[in-house]
């Protein structure tokens, strides 16, 4: 495995469903991050994490919750989503935080 | 509110031409510029970074900054159809904001055979 793995491809989940997003690096990076990719919108960082301690949080509604539990994995956490929460969920890492990145193949979550 | 601006596009060059994409940035503290490419239905993907003014030059690939006039322009030489795609500008923000990376909206580019 190389390069930023995420899992699933796609997803389709009910406004009272819980899942998960995985994202798992093999590139050595410290930094990793969510982003959220809507039409007609630039990228959105949700969240930073670097040497997997939270540094950012771009005011993302709770029913969003990031875990880390190392440099290499990162999950995105959902739980009662919204119809305009449907987009494509990219994890990213990098050397250093805002350094270049390495874009997973994300996943394009849709909310029913 | 800092800003990276893009022209949406689409734009379209014939094969072997050179596609000139640009971007504009408020924040005049910016350090780093980026460029990513997104195929449709692909995720980003980095082509050039670059952190001085002047040129750079990789491959097919140029990357322009003037940080006076707060611009940097992507130039793609001999272009091919498999250059067809969303070109993201991305900008650092200064250290105020926490060197955030600012996106654009992207410039859709279609290189015609």
């Amino acid at each position: 495995e190389t390069g930023v793995t995420q899992t699933p491809r796609h997803l389709v989940m009910g406004m009272t469903n819980k899942k998960s997003l995985k994202c798992e690096q093999h590139l050595g990076h410290n930094a990793m991050y969510w982003y959220k990719q809507s039409a007609k919108k630039p990228l959105e960082l949700m969240f930073v994490y670097n040497f997997k301690e939270q540094t950012e949080n771009n005011s993302v509604p709770s029913r969003f919750s990031p875990e880390c539990p190392n440099s290499s994995h990162l999950f995105l956490h959902l739980h009662t989503l919204q119809p305009e929460d449907s987009a494509l969920y990219l994890c990213a890492s990098s050397q250093a935080p805002n350094d270049g990145y390495t874009f997973g193949s994300g996943t394009r979550l849709t909310v029913v | 509110q800092k800003e990276v601006e893009q022209n949406s596009g689409p734009l379209s060059v014939p094969e072997g031409a050179i596609a000139s994409l640009n971007c504009t940035y408020s924040d005049r503290g910016s350090q780093s510029f980026f460029w990513y490419r997104q195929y449709s239905g692909k995720s980003p993907e980095l082509i050039m970074f670059i952190y001085s003014n002047g040129d750079k030059e990789d491959g097919r690939f140029t990357a322009q900054l003037n940080k006076a006039s707060q611009y940097v322009s992507l130039l793609i030489r001999d272009s091919q159809p498999s250059d067809s795609a969303t070109y993201l500008c991305a900008v650092t923000g200064d250290a105020g904001n926490n060197r955030k990376l600012i996106w654009g909206l992207g410039t859709s580019l279609a290189v015609n055979p």
